[in-house]
């Protein structure tokens, strides 16, 4: 079955403590990207990634890394989570051509709350 | 820069009536267009997109949208809502060959009996 899965689901930390959500695709995808929820303001892309080892920012890349070492996987890196971070994070991917023959799967979410 | 406006909030429809569910983009260039849902406490599935071509675009559960580049728009619409439409829309705009996919803050669409 094709899909995006992200790993945790539901966190809960500190400020400060450094963590990382996973996300991976079993669809071969060259493009994959992180966004973030929060109401009143839709979803903002955060990171994405045309391939492996590459890289660019989306709107709101301030706080959060990424890196892309494999075709399948790429995480969200937050060196030193802030309150600000809390939000619902989404991991997507794309595989085909730009156009129609395009496909597109989102991640089921990962909801963290920073203290 | 790119951006994407939905005017509605929130939209409240009787079942069994229309929808329209408003769109405008700014793009300095023809732009990929789409509308995705979610319904509470899920992700999102993509109900369509605009590339090239017709303007009209048909989707997934009986939705189409039309693209009107004179007005920037791209109106999401459905003949007859059904009760589990009830979610909340994205429309999102992204320009060819570019990775940066920007959405609108959403409309959340309540069916009421």
């Amino acid at each position: 079955e094709a899909q995006v899965t992200q790993n945790p689901r539901y966190l809960i930390t500190v400020t400060g403590k450094k963590l990382t959500v996973t996300c991976s695709q079993n669809m071969n995808h060259e493009y994959m990207s992180w966004y973030r929820q929060d109401p009143g303001l839709g979803l903002r892309q955060i990171y994405y990634s045309m391939n492996v080892e590459v890289t660019d920012k989306g709107d709101v890349p301030e706080g959060y890394k990424v890196s892309r070492k494999e075709k399948r996987n790429f995480p969200l890196i937050l060196e030193s989570p802030s309150p600000n971070q809390t939000s619902l994070y989404f991991c997507a991917s794309r595989g085909g051509t730009s156009g129609r023959t395009e496909t597109q799967y989102f991640g089921p979410g990962t909801r963290l709350l920073v203290l | 820069a790119q951006s994407v406006t939905q005017p509605d909030i929130h939209i409240t429809v009787s079942e069994g009536a229309s929808l329209e569910l408003r769109c405008n983009y700014s793009y300095g260039a023809t732009p990929y267009l789409f509308w995705y849902v979610q319904s509470p406490g899920q992700g999102l599935q993509l109900l369509l997109k605009y590339f090239s071509g017709d303007t009209l675009v048909q989707g997934i559960k009986g939705f189409e949208a039309e693209f009107k580049r004179s007005q920037s728009s791209f109106n999401l619409r459905k003949p007859s809502v059904h009760w589990s439409d009830a979610a909340e829309y994205f429309c999102a705009v992204r320009g060819y060959g570019n990775e940066k996919l920007t959405f609108g803050t959403g409309t959340r669409l309540t069916i009421i009996p």
